[in-house]
Formats: C-alpha cells, sequence, structure tokens
C-alpha cells in the first residue's frame, strides 16, 4: 500500500497562474482532507470532503476550490494563485470513525512569486 | 470551535534527558486527542492517541494522558535520543465530521 500520495512534491508559480494539486489513497478511507502549513501556525484545514460526494469549507477556504474525483481522489485547485499562498499543503485520508485518526501525504511545497 | 495551546519551542535537550511538551485545549462534546510528529521534510505521522478521558496513549517510550479536568494531554518520555529531534504537533478531534485542529508545533533539537 502506498498509504497518501500527493503530485507535485514542488511547484513555483507566478502570481496569477492556476494550478491543481492532487492527492490520492488506497486505503478505501470514506474521508479526505486539504490542510496548508504555515510557520508557527501549525496546520490548518482548507477543506475537507466526509465521504464521496460531499465537500466542505475548513478554517482557509478563501481562493481555494477543491473535488472530490472518486472514492480513492481528492484535488485542491487555485484559480489565480498570490503570494499569500505559499505554503506547504499536505493531505489527509481517514476512515471517520468515531476516533478519526488521520493519515497525511508528504506533503507539496508551493511558492508562488 | 475548538482551540488548542502547546508549549512553545523550540526545546533542545541533551540526549538521555526528561521530556514534556505541555498541550491543552478547548473543543466541545467528547473529543479524541492526538500527537503527531513531523520529521524533517515528511509529513505528520501519528505518534500517539487517547479517545476517553483518564486513557494513556503511548508510543516509541512517548506517554501522555487525557485529563479532562485539566483539559490537558502533555507529551512525556523519559530519556530522548538524537533520533527523536523532530516537530511534535497536538490535536484534537471532534464535531460531526471530525476534524482536528492543532496546535502550532514543537521543534524538539536532542544534541548528542
Amino acid at each position: 500500500n502506498a498509504g497518501v500520495t500527493q503530485t507535485p512534491k514542488f511547484q513555483v508559480l507566478k502570481t496569477g497562474q492556476s494550478m491543481t494539486l492532487q492527492c490520492a489513497q488506497d486505503m478505501n478511507h470514506n474521508s479526505m482532507y486539504w490542510y496548508r502549513q504555515d510557520p508557527g501556525m501549525g496546520l490548518r484545514l482548507i477543506y475537507y470532503s466526509a465521504s464521496e460526494g460531499t465537500t466542505d469549507k475548513g478554517e482557509v477556504p478563501n481562493g481555494y476550490n477543491v473535488s472530490r474525483l472518486n472514492k480513492r481522489e481528492f484535488s485542491l485547485r487555485l484559480e489565480s494563485a498570490a503570494p499569500s499562498q505559499t505554503s506547504v499543503y499536505f493531505c489527509a485520508s481517514s476512515l471517520l470513525d468515531s476516533y478519526n485518526e488521520q493519515f497525511f501525504g508528504p506533503g507539496t511545497r508551493l511558492t508562488v512569486l | 470551535g475548538d482551540s488548542v495551546t502547546q508549549m512553545e519551542g523550540p526545546v533542545t535537550l541533551s540526549e538521555e534527558a526528561f521530556l514534556t511538551i505541555n498541550c491543552t485545549y478547548t473543543a466541545t462534546g467528547y473529543p479524541s486527542l492526538f500527537w503527531y510528529v513531523q520529521y524533517p521534510g515528511e509529513g505528520l505521522q501519528l505518534l500517539l492517541k487517547a479517545t476517553k478521558a483518564d486513557d494513556k496513549g503511548s508510543n516509541k517510550g512517548f506517554e501522555a494522558t487525557y485529563r479532562k479536568e485539566t483539559t490537558s494531554f502533555h507529551l512525556e518520555k523519559g530519556s530522548v535520543q538524537v533520533s527523536d529531534s523532530a516537530v511534535y504537533f497536538c490535536a484534537v478531534s471532534s464535531g460531526s465530521a471530525r476534524q482536528l485542529t492543532f496546535g502550532s508545533g514543537t521543534q524538539l533539537t536532542v544534541l548528542p
């Protein structure tokens, strides 16, 4: 099992460009999440999908859109990148049982110039 | 909403020293509590968890006890190793979608 995989690992964009971050899991998990990690701020939830076909906003959704393509895949799109979106992005998945242990991907380091 | 307050870092210890990283939380209902660890250049890995009051989570020599009366979940290890150098995150999970709310992280460096 690969667990949670993310592509790309690194990306540099210019302000105003768009891109999609891809995430896939092979653990048959119901729920998937996108976080951003900034220095001194821990991880903040951008969007989540509690089950296939549903998506909900997290703490910092502005400037992002998501698509739950199927049970395995959950993508994050930046329509018009801004320097404030420079961050490390993590995807996670879980069973959404009573404990909700989440499993994380290796991250995508995004720089917006 | 939920919140987690973690001991500010960075923390630097000598090998075999005792480690405590403080964590307190606010959450509604019956939250589950977690400690995650992040090694340089990697994603987060679950270190340990506790799902109800007075539970003790433990793994790799690390321990934390779910204290509902003090809303705390402090991480401890009796003798740290150089390989324990990493960033440690306390997190709480609650609500219908069981979202995780993270603390800001504590950078631990262990010197030989």
